[in-house]
């Protein structure tokens, strides 16, 4: 059973602050995506890396694959009120292809 | 365009009872993916219908069970519901096969099981 493990499982930040995510694994995965998921809303996929050591960038949002795809990080700069919500990390394979996803982090970013 | 849409959003059921929820991919999406999502838990995948056909199954009781019509919208049905049933059921759809499609998530619904 393949198993990815989020930290920290809370984060509340002040407006402004930079922080970071973890996802990790004992497991290789094929690909790994991050989704934001709001209050009363499904997740919604944020971006999905697919190489180790790629590292990809949204705005403020940095996501890295680690080099040997089993774990990740999302690194957010200078936070914003907006950027609330439950981080889920995702990862792709096995022989079946199921998606795994973590538990999440739930971030909160006070004015 | 259309997201994926779930109906009920709300439930509340007694132990025992069965449900049946459903859910309306995008308009050109064929793979539709069922998940729970409990705080203890996180997100768990149920299962994943292509063309009408289960392809995947995650490790859930028989008291899961799911389908597709032709027209890709997808149904779950739990029998025999247990106080641990509660959570947030979401539905995911894909246009195709390919796992690295991009999945969408409609909104969910919420079952209380009392």
């Amino acid at each position: 059973t393949q198993l990815l493990e989020q930290s920290p499982q809370f984060l509340s930040i002040q407006e402004g602050e930079n922080l970071t995510v973890y996802c990790n694994s004992s497991s290789v995965f094929s690909s790994l995506q991050w989704y934001r998921q709001e209050p009363g809303e499904g997740p919604v996929l944020l971006v999905t890396v697919v190489t180790g050591g790629e590292v990809k960038k949204l705005k403020r949002l940095t996501f890295q694959f680690g080099d040997a795809r089993k774990d990740s990080s999302l690194h957010i700069t200078a936070a914003q009120p907006g950027d609330t919500g439950l981080y889920l990390c995702a990862g792709l394979g096995g022989s079946n292809y199921k998606l795994t996803f973590g538990k999440g982090t739930l971030l909160t970013v006070n004015p | 365009k259309a997201g994926v849409t779930q109906t009920p959003r709300y439930l509340i059921k007694t132990r025992g009872q069965q449900v049946t929820l459903s859910c309306s991919p995008i308009s050109g999406h064929r793979s539709v993916s069922w998940y729970q999502q409990t705080p203890g838990q996180g997100l768990q995948f149920l299962f994943e219908y292509f063309s009408e056909t289960q392809r995947n199954k995650g490790n859930f009781p028989g008291r899961f069970s799911g389908r597709q019509f032709s027209n890709s919208r997808s149904e779950m049905n739990v029998s025999t519901l247990e106080l641990g049933d509660s959570a947030l059921y979401l539905c995911a759809s894909r246009r195709g096969q390919g796992y690295t499609d991009t999945q969408y998530f409609g909104p969910g619904t919420r079952l209380t099981v009392l």
